[in-house]
């Protein structure tokens, strides 16, 4: 596609329900980031997949997150018995090589809001 | 670990005025990047410009230009001529391989 692609835009849910966010990352690139992003805060890395490599999974809060991506391309993250602490904007972004000064391109992110 | 620190929660400049965005970043490493990136009301982040740590010459585009101070590890973000839809928030972020980090954020306000 012409860019990242998140949905769903918004997702309220339930304390205790699991939730899953999609990316859509720009066709061939290999490089994919999950990152939060809490209220007033900056961005924080959640999880990193490079082409066919092992992901970079160090930025997890808990054992809760997981994220996955299927044939190089759309990845999810699921949160598991959410909390309200999980309350942020999850933003996706790709790039094309993974080379560090490399622009990123994110999408407009997933608003959850967990009551 | 690295760190960045963007010192000034929010920022208001008088349209068509000059703006100067804080930031410094912690880290042990030489060869790095260096960037600001804009988040509008859309959640978007896009990219307003970057800087190799390697490259002593400040980069420029357009009417935005950095004041790259290595040694004081100082990347500080001016914008020119600033415009209404200058507006929004800026993040300073330090990367070295695939590790990006993100300062909390500046909040610009463009007076008309």
């Amino acid at each position: 596609g012409a860019g990242v692609s998140q949905s769903p835009s918004n997702k309220v849910t339930e304390k205790g329900k699991d939730v899953e966010l999609r990316c859509d990352p720009i066709s061939g690139h290999t490089a994919l980031y999950w990152y939060r992003q809490s209220l007033g805060q900056g961005l924080e890395f959640l999880i990193y997949f490079q082409g066919n490599s092992a992901p970079d999974k160090s930025g997890l809060p808990s054992d809760r997150f997981s994220a996955e991506r299927t044939g190089g391309s759309v990845s999810t993250l699921t949160i598991q018995r959410t909390q309200q602490e999980d309350s942020a904007v999850y933003l996706c972004a790709s790039s094309s090589t993974g080379s560090p000064g490399e622009k990123l391109f994110f999408g407009s992110g997933t608003q959850l809001s967990v009551l | 670990a690295q760190t960045v620190t963007q010192s000034q929660p929010e920022m208001s400049v008088q349209e068509a005025e000059t703006v100067t965005l804080s930031c410094t970043y912690d880290t042990s490493e030489s060869d790095y990047y260096l960037f600001w990136y804009k988040q509008p009301p859309s959640r978007q982040m896009i990219l307003v410009i970057r800087q190799e740590a390697y490259k002593q010459q400040n980069a420029t585009e357009n009417r935005f230009s950095v004041n790259f101070q290595k040694a004081a590890k100082s990347f500080s973000l001016k914008i020119s001529d600033s415009q209404l839809g200058d507006a929004a928030m800026y993040f300073c972020a330090y990367r070295r391989e695939h590790d990006m980090r993100f300062g909390a954020g500046t909040r610009l306000t463009v007076k008309p």
